[in-house]
């Protein structure tokens, strides 16, 4: 089984509609991300979090929102969705400090918004 | 500017070739660099972390130039199976307390035949 999982692979979805994007880890780490891909953008840091108490924006958090039900378990949000949130969307994981940073990310999740 | 450059290729070149990738940075205060692999439409993983004296690891050779601000990706004896996208990834602060890993829009490389 994957160590980090998402959910779904892919989806489809019309302008206005909320989406929810599904992530969860059997590695125990701490820090756990959303990302999303564009071509020719690279990756860019939507959201983060340290710990099951802490979220932080980041690089471009406007029109997302997450939740950190669990150290396991951290979900991504479009309240309403747009089309230039068509991208590839990755969670990962890291287990944090100094020397511990190596990314472990889900296979990802294509979002489609028509 | 971009906080982490690539040129994105891409590159093409035959099997046993040579390939070198740069990467420049724009934070100074950048601590910690990467290179990831992605292969088309899968997850980017680790490839190797570059350290301040250089590192290797079999065909693959990384450095570090802090005062030129840029990295570097060394492929020797090209295989088929290093066709991937090469991402560029650098460890800076950012606004807010946190450092961020930042990633380069990415580098093709295609080995042919």
């Amino acid at each position: 089984d994957a160590d980090v999982t998402q959910t779904p692979r892919n989806r489809i979805t019309k302008t206005g509609k909320r989406i929810m994007l599904e992530c969860s880890q059997t590695k125990g780490h701490d820090r756990m991300y959303w990302y999303r891909q564009d071509p020719g953008l690279g990756l860019r840091l939507i959201y983060y979090s340290f710990d099951v108490k802490d979220i932080n924006k980041g690089e471009i958090s406007d029109g997302y929102s997450v939740s950190r039900q669990a150290q396991a378990k951290f979900s991504l949000s479009l309240e309403s969705a747009i089309p230039n949130q068509t991208a590839l969307y990755f969670c990962a994981t890291s287990e944090g400090g100094q020397g511990n940073e190596k990314l472990f990310f889900g296979s990802g999740t294509q979002l489609s918004v028509l | 500017r971009k906080e982490v450059e690539q040129d994105p290729g891409p590159f093409n070149v035959p099997e046993g070739a040579t390939v070198a990738f740069n990467c420049t940075y724009s934070n100074s205060a950048s601590q910690s660099f990467f290179w990831y692999r992605q292969d088309c439409r899968k997850e980017p993983k680790l490839l190797m972390s570059v350290y301040s004296s250089g590192n290797e690891d079999g065909r693959f050779t990384a450095q570090l130039n802090r005062a030129s601000q840029y990295i570097s990706l060394l492929i020797r004896d090209s295989k088929l199976s290093d066709s991937a996208t090469y991402l560029c990834v650098v460890n800076a602060p950012s606004s807010g307390s946190a450092r961020q890993l930042t990633f380069g829009s990415g580098t093709q490389l295609t080995v042919l035949p």
